[in-house]
């Protein structure tokens, strides 16, 4: 199947900071990404999506200026958390979308806010 | 997109067959059924997919039942490896606003 990178896999941050994580599709194109955040043992929760050249849309309750998303080219989509705070916490999953409209999933980013 | 029903969890003994059931009886004519699992701390890892006929590939197969309102993932001889959570989504296939949404799903342990 095809393949999703993320990288950080793991970051530890300073409450206040801000943090990117970048999320690749590595053998083909999407115009489509999402980006998921998954609490300790509860289910992945949609954040966003994220279109190639477009503002991203975001979900219900998920603030977009604190979660800057930039989707600037077919294969790279960054995710920005800003002003980081110890509940923004979270294990953070970004997926693409391929062309027959699969969605493939990173290995996932774990956020730690101090 | 239509809700989707498993069992919580359920065991399996290695080099068995696991089953996985999925009820989703309010499904749409165009939505499809997928199957992702998640193994512990990593990202959901894509199975399988499909509409109205059973489909197979090098991981698992999946049985849509002729209405529609359920199906089954069958892994046909399990692993440890296979040991994750598995999630049965509906969704709508080659649409812009179409999302996949995670339920609780089904918690496979493949034991010795």
């Amino acid at each position: 199947g095809a393949v999703v990178s993320q990288h950080p896999s793991r970051v530890i941050c300073k409450s206040g900071t801000s943090v990117k994580i970048e999320c690749r599709s590595l053998d083909f194109q999407a115009t489509t990404m999402f980006w998921y955040r998954q609490f300790p043992k509860q289910s992945l929760m949609l954040m966003a999506t994220s279109n190639e050249g477009s503002k991203a849309t975001y979900e219900q309750g998920v603030e977009k200026d604190k979660f800057l998303i930039n989707h600037a080219s077919l294969t790279l989509s960054t995710l920005t958390v800003t002003s980081a705070h110890p509940e923004d916490s979270s294990f953070y999953i970004c997926s693409a979308r391929d062309r027959l409209d699969t969605q493939y999933f990173g290995p996932g980013t774990r956020l730690t806010v101090l | 997109d239509a809700k989707t029903t498993q069992p919580p969890s359920m065991d399996c003994a290695e080099g068995r067959a696991a089953n996985l059931p999925c009820n989703h009886s309010t499904i749409s004519g165009n939505e499809y059924v997928y199957w992702y699992r998640q193994i512990h701390s990593q990202g959901p890892q894509y199975i399988i997919h499909g509409l109205k006929n059973n489909e197979t590939n090098e991981m698992a197969s999946l049985i849509i039942t002729e209405d529609r309102k359920s199906s089954t993932l069958i892994l046909p001889h399990a692993t440890l490896r296979d040991t994750a959570v598995y999630y049965c989504i509906v969704r709508v296939k080659d649409g812009t606003a179409s999302k996949l949404t995670f339920g609780t799903g089904t918690r496979l342990q493949v034991t010795l």
